[in-house]
């Protein structure tokens, strides 16, 4: 069965603080991995987007890391900013173009 | 403005009704997707459509119809057959293999 499991469920940091969030996935066959952002009440925004031949993207202060062999990935926020209080979804890529989502992690910066 | 609307942002259904929410998208993407988001939990695929007058159940179809007769729009229908359909509901839509934009989503309550 196709799974992605997010940790923690949810954070609580100091503005300016770093933070990282946990990913493990079990989907088959595996085609990419997916951070999105969503804020409250509002869509998901994508944030990067790796296919199994990468190790790292960047977008920003997000940073996101794939170990395709232990199926692990991380999103590794720095600086944290008041406006980087979301919920942060891993998506798991399959065959064509289909999607398992996280439950998300709920971050919230506190000034 | 190019992206992907829905409407209405709230909608409130009694009990036996049908209704149907609205998906436009003005991206020229061939696929589109409704998913369904409860609390604490991932996004859940409802139905996909890969190409216009074609479609296919997702993983929690039951309860629920789509129509996509023109390329831009892919209306969703809660039907009376839906048990529990208060959620908030997510368009997407995408090109072939790439990544899938999401709508401001649609909060349905059932009174």
């Amino acid at each position: 069965k196709n799974q992605v499991e997010q940790s923690p469920q949810s954070l609580i940091i100091l503005e300016g603080k770093n933070c990282t969030l946990q990913c493990n996935y079990t989907v088959s066959p595996f085609s990419n991995l997916r951070w999105y952002k969503q804020d409250t009440g509002r869509g998901p925004v994508s944030l990067t987007i790796m296919t199994f031949s990468e190790n790292t993207k960047s977008n920003g202060r997000y940073t996101a890391t794939l170990d395709a062999d232990t199926k692990q990935s991380s999103l590794h926020i720095t600086a944290s900013q008041l406006s980087d209080s979301a919920s942060y979804i891993c998506v798991a890529g399959h065959a064509g173009n289909m999607l398992t989502f996280g439950g998300g992690t709920r971050l919230m910066v506190k000034p | 403005d190019g992206g992907i609307t829905q409407s209405p942002k709230y909608l409130f259904r009694k009990e036996g009704q049908n209704v149907t929410l609205s998906c436009e998208q003005n991206l020229n993407h061939d696929a589109m997707y409704w998913y369904r988001q409860d609390p604490g939990q991932g996004l859940r695929l409802i139905y996909y459509s890969q190409i216009v007058n074609d479609f296919q159940k997702g993983d929690i179809a039951e309860g629920y119809s789509v129509s996509r007769e023109k390329k831009e729009s892919f209306p969703l229908t809660v039907t009376s057959a839906q048990k529990n359909p208060t959620a908030f509901y997510l368009c997407a839509s995408s090109t072939a293999a790439a990544q899938q934009f999401f709508g401001p989503g649609t909060r349905l309550t059932v009174l």
